[in-house]
């Protein structure tokens, strides 16, 4: 089975724009999360989608947004870029949701706001 | 908001040491994740378990849902194992994760 993919793998935005972000889970999965990883916060969870509905939400401000798709693949949208948003943006993919199921992590989106 | 601790932060040890690194959590969690994430960010997830302990080749995860503590421990260890492992524990607010411990293992 192929495993989860993101793209973009890289990504250079201006302070401002906004931008857009894939995860294609691993066929059969219906779980997707989201995660943000800093060098100063670590990992932190950003949401949880199951079945095109959202599950979970951790504590980011509003501008960061997603969704789910019939087929499981989500994209994830963070709008009014800041530089503070850098990151780098993993997904993980699971067959029930994230409380019972092992995460199965993709490679991540490295995010650079200029 | 659950908090997860960590320890130690960094580690270096010989080739072939046994390695224990530990995670404490705060509050009540439906399951706990081991992932190791190597240069670059892939991440790997090792384990995830909700009591008792599980097994894969040299690696060992235990917890204890008492004392809210869970350990990875690595036997024989070699320079390939050299990643940071991250606890991360499952509960209402989503996963929750600690800081990881850098572990470098010298051949």
């Amino acid at each position: 089975k192929a495993g989860v993919t993101q793209t973009p793998r890289y990504l250079i935005k201006t302070r401002g724009q906004q931008v857009t972000l894939s995860c294609s889970p691993i066929s059969g999965h219906r779980s997707v999360s989201w995660y943000q990883q800093t060098p100063g916060q670590g990992l932190q969870f950003l949401f949880e989608y199951f079945s095109e509905t959202q599950r979970n939400k951790g504590n980011f401000p509003g501008r960061f947004s997603g969704r789910q798709f019939s087929n499981s693949r989500s994209e994830m949208n963070v709008s009014t870029l800041e530089l503070g948003d850098s990151a780098l943006y993993l997904c993980a993919s699971a067959v029930s949701t994230q409380r019972e199921g092992k995460q199965y992590f993709g490679p991540g989106t490295r995010l650079t706001v200029t | 908001k659950n908090e997860v601790e960590q320890s130690p932060q960094n580690l270096t040890a010989q080739e072939g040491e046994f390695i224990t690194i530990n995670c404490s959590y705060s509050v009540g969690i439906s399951a706990l994740h081991w992932l190791q994430q190597h240069p670059g960010g892939g991440i790997v997830s090792l384990f995830m378990l909700s009591s008792g302990k599980k097994k894969h080749g040299r690696l060992i995860a235990t917890i204890n849902i008492q004392e809210k503590h869970s350990s990875l421990h690595i036997t024989a260890s070699h320079p390939r194992d050299s990643a940071v492992y991250i606890c991360a524990v499952s509960g209402a607010d989503g996963l929750t994760f600690g800081k990881g411990t850098h572990l470098i293992i010298q051949p």
